[in-house]
This record gives structure tokens, C-alpha cells and sequence, in this order.
């Protein structure tokens, strides 16, 4: 059972234009979400996070917003660099959980020059 | 400061051999959580040690077995090796003291169980 649920495998976009990632996920208790960043032959690294009482966070290029009663949160890079081209994993933890997150089977982001 | 490492970086073994995976976390830091990482699965969680301690556990098999050690450092075991074990076994370090903390990962261990 995928209680964080990432439907695109994959996704291109034109350099200098938005990418958005989908995320999804179905277990109530999380009350915080994580996106991570991996490129080949790395461990993950951090991006972004939001706690469920932010509808919304900042971090330069990249936004995340999130949709309790949809239960959906979506990542937004703008404007997309070539750089950003790596696999994207949405995650989620619950206070309780200590350091246990759980991850999305990720989304391959390619942007192309 | 020194990030996450973890050895050996790659690794190959016989259907039922038992391999060790070590990690080191960031100096300092007393979480170190394990994940398996699969084509299609994602990053699936193993469990969480903090202060030599389990904190936490996943849903997988008794033959997978950690442990910590005084200096943070960790170890996970995988006995009885099946072809499905092969993957990629990342370590993930945090202060692990006020939950929801960022998670540091090292680049992993490459298993492969043929």
C-alpha cells in the first residue's frame, strides 16, 4: 500500500519554463512533506519541506504547495535550469515517526536546453 | 564537515550469503535511518537508530538486522541473501532530536545478490 503516491514517472520541459511535480498521498497522520532531489550515483539530498499547517513555502526557485483536504502537494521550479534534470521524491513524516519518512517512487525530471 | 559515508560502495553476493553494510553519519549527529531503494519502490524505510537504540522499524524481514555503535556509527545486516535483496541501501543521518528534521544521505551501497 503506496501511502505517498508520485503518478508521473517522468516529465521534460523546456528550459527557462515551470516545472511541476505531482505528488499524492493517502495516510491523515503526516503532518509534514519533504521534497528530495537525487542524481545518479548520489544519495538524495534535501530540497525543500512543508509542515501541514503551510498551505505554501518558499525557497527561491522552488515553491511547494500543499492541499490537506485534497490531500495532493506539488513541487514548482521556475524558472527549470538544465541543472535541475535529476529524479524528484516527494516525502512524508508525522511527529511520532521520529526520523521515519516515507517516500514516492520519484518523478525523472529532464529539462532540456 | 564531512558528509554521510558510507562502504562498501558496491557490493556482489551469492543467493544465501549474509552481507554487513556500515555507515558513518555526520559528526555529531545521532540518527542514522536506513532505506532500500528499488526500481519501482522508491525508498523504502528499514529502520531508525538513535543513541544505539531502535527507534524505528519498517515492514521488512528479521533477516534484516541493524545495530549502532557509541559513535553513531552504523551497521545493517542482511542474512540469508535473496536475489530480491539486490538494491541500493542509502544511510540517512540527522541530530534526531526534534523530529522533522532534514535528513542527510550518503551516495550508498550498491547490492547485488546473483
Amino acid at each position: 500500500d503506496q501511502q505517498v503516491k508520485q503518478n508521473s514517472p517522468s516529465l521534460s520541459v523546456q528550459e527557462g519554463r515551470i516545472s511541476i511535480l505531482n505528488c499524492d498521498y493517502t495516510n491523515s497522520m503526516f503532518d509534514y512533506f519533504l521534497w528530495y532531489k537525487k542524481y545518479p550515483a548520489e544519495g538524495p539530498t534535501f530540497l525543500i519541506s512543508i509542515s501541514s499547517i503551510k498551505d505554501k513555502n518558499e525557497d527561491g526557485r522552488f515553491t511547494v504547495f500543499l492541499n490537506k483536504s485534497a490531500k495532493h502537494l506539488s513541487l514548482h521550479i521556475v524558472p527549470s535550469q538544465p541543472g535541475d534534470s535529476a529524479v524528484y521524491f516527494c516525502a512524508a513524516g508525522y511527529v511520532g515517526g521520529y526520523q521515519k519518512v516515507t517516500f514516492g517512487i520519484g518523478t525523472k525530471l529532464q529539462v532540456i536546453p | 564537515k564531512a558528509g554521510v559515508t558510507q562502504t562498501p560502495r558496491y557490493l556482489i553476493k551469492t543467493r544465501g550469503q549474509q552481507v554487513t553494510l556500515s555507515c558513518s553519519p555526520i559528526s555529531g549527529h545521532r540518527s542514522v535511518s536506513w532505506y532500500q531503494q528499488t526500481p519501482g519502490q522508491g525508498l523504502q524505510f528499514l529502520f531508525e537508530y538513535f543513541s544505539e537504540t531502535q527507534r524505528n522499524k519498517g515492514n521488512f524481514p528479521g533477516r534484516f538486522s541493524g545495530r549502532q555503535f557509541s559513535n553513531s556509527r552504523s551497521e545493517m545486516n542482511v542474512s540469508t541473501l535473496e536475489l530480491g535483496d539486490s538494491a541500493l541501501y542509502l544511510c540517512a543521518s540527522s541530530s534526531g532530536l526534534a523530529g522533522r528534521e532534514t535528513q542527510y544521505f550518503g551516495p550508498g551501497t550498491r547490492l547485488l545478490v546473483l
